[in-house]
């Protein structure tokens, strides 16, 4: 499979905690994003790197968020000190040329 | 900044309808791209179709067709002949670089 992957799939965390997630992209695309989907909702953009360099960044995104791809491949999004309102499927999505970006298939994150 | 209104929240048809889903939006770019995406239950985002600005050919593939009007900022999106395999969740976005998403509409067949 040469898609955009994701993983976990599924997190479950108590409030607190500290989560990592991981994407990544489909090969030799140096563009990647991150966005937030909460229930009832339209996915919303929260980062974007080319290649190694985070290039923007949401309001969405507070102190606790933080994105890296290091070597500009995989990239990872990790949450601390989670709190219930984290809760979200967060989905990763990567392009070779701008607006044409392929999404993986998300991770579901549950804060307790 | 961008706006993308998808005014129906929920739609059922019953299989074998057709139905259209309305999408408005707002940008002041001169230059932009629309999409619609489904949501099947599963969660991954599915692409469907993406439109440039200049370009206002209504477009059909299957049976689906889309209807582009400049003049009325909509992008609407209709499914002929609807399968229960079309119940899904659906959204318009916009882009300029960054992809704005509407709110979705939930659609559901009907068998």
């Amino acid at each position: 499979d040469t898609g955009v992957s994701q993983n976990p799939r599924h997190k479950i965390t108590k409030r607190g905690q500290n989560v990592t997630f991981r994407c990544d992209p489909i090969s030799e695309h140096n563009r990647l994003y991150w966005y937030r989907q909460t229930l009832g909702q339209g996915p919303e953009f929260l980062t974007y790197f080319q290649n190694e360099a985070q290039l923007e960044k949401s309001r969405l995104l507070s102190d606790r968020f933080s994105a890296e791809r290091p070597k500009g491949s995989f990239s990872t999004l990790e949450i601390q000190r989670t709190e219930q309102g984290d809760s979200a499927m967060y989905l990763c999505a990567s392009s070779f040329k701008v607006n044409e970006q392929f999404f993986g298939p998300g991770t579901r994150l549950t804060v307790l | 900044a961008q706006k993308v209104t998808q005014a129906q929240t929920e739609i059922s048809v019953v299989e074998k309808e057709d139905v259209t889903l309305d999408c408005v939006y707002e940008t002041r770019d001169t230059t932009y791209y629309l999409f619609w995406y489904k949501q099947p239950p599963s969660g991954e985002l599915v692409f469907l179709i993406r439109r440039n600005s200049f370009d206002e050919q209504n477009e059909i593939s299957g049976r689906y067709s889309w209807n582009f009007q400049k003049s009325t900022s909509s992008f609407n999106f209709t499914i002929t002949a609807s399968q229960v395999v079309d119940s899904a969740v659906y959204f318009c976005a916009l882009s300029e670089w960054k992809l704005t998403f509407g709110t979705g509409t939930r659609l559901t067949i009907i068998p």
